[in-house]
């Protein structure tokens, strides 16, 4: 089965700095990818960055990028100097792309990120 | 271009009552999907419309159901409301299964 594993309930992160929040993924399908989303406390999920599972370099979207460790099953989100608008929640997840799952999304418990000044 | 938009924003109701919750898609994408983040439980698929089928439905009760329009917008009802079907539900649209999902601004549904 697929799982979504962030380990890191909450993070805090001086304003200008970079930061790293951790996700790991299991699953044993050949294709399959990797999203993150960011949620503010109005709720929206805001598309941040993808990487697909065959992709050879790792994903960069202005300030995030995604550190995609095959092997370790890893896909960690990089946040370049951090602002006080990227407090809120971000969800890491993983989406199926072969066996007809229909893009659903599994979600990993979220890391609560907040920016101090 | 407009989001994915939700209605209503909250919603009140007791216990055995009816849900509908409604969901527009971004112009142009067919597939719609609907999740549940409930406290403690996280984000959870529960349903993927497309083309106006139902095509894949996660782990929850019959009770739970909706459609697809021709317009591509949806609907989910949730029927017999129990107390912990409160929750934020959160639909998402994409063109194709295999592209980029964006969300709306959810439905926060409370069950009294």
């Amino acid at each position: 089965a697929q799982k979504i594993t962030q380990t890191q309930p909450g993070m805090f992160v001086q304003e200008k700095e970079a930061v790293t929040l951790d996700c790991t993924y299991d699953t044993s399908d050949p294709s399959y990818g990797l999203f993150w989303y960011k949620q503010p406390s109005s709720g929206e999920m805001i598309f941040l960055i993808y990487q697909g599972s065959y992709d050879q370099q790792n994903a960069t979207e202005g300030r995030y990028s995604l550190n995609f460790q095959k092997a370790r099953k890893s896909a960690n989100l990089v946040i370049s100097a951090s602002q006080l608008g990227d407090s809120a929640m971000y969800f890491c997840a993983m989406r199926d792309e072969i066996y007809n799952q229909g893009g659903k999304l599994i979600f990993g418990q979220g890391t609560e990120l907040s920016v101090k000044p | 271009e407009a989001g994915v938009t939700q209605s209503p924003t909250h919603l009140i109701k007791t216990r055995g009552q009816q849900a509908t919750l409604r969901c527009s898609p971004i112009s142009g994408h067919t597939s719609v999907y609907w999740y549940q983040q409930a406290l403690g439980l996280g984000l959870q698929f529960l349903l993927w419309y497309d083309e106006g089928e139902e095509r894949n439905r996660g782990n929850f009760p019959p009770r739970f159901s909706g459609r697809q329009f021709p317009n591509y917008s949806s609907e989910l009802n949730v029927n017999a409301l129990e107390l912990e079907d409160s929750a934020l539900y959160l639909c998402a649209s994409s063109f194709g299964q295999y592209n980029e999902q964006f969300f709306g601004p959810g439905t926060r549904l409370t069950v009294l």
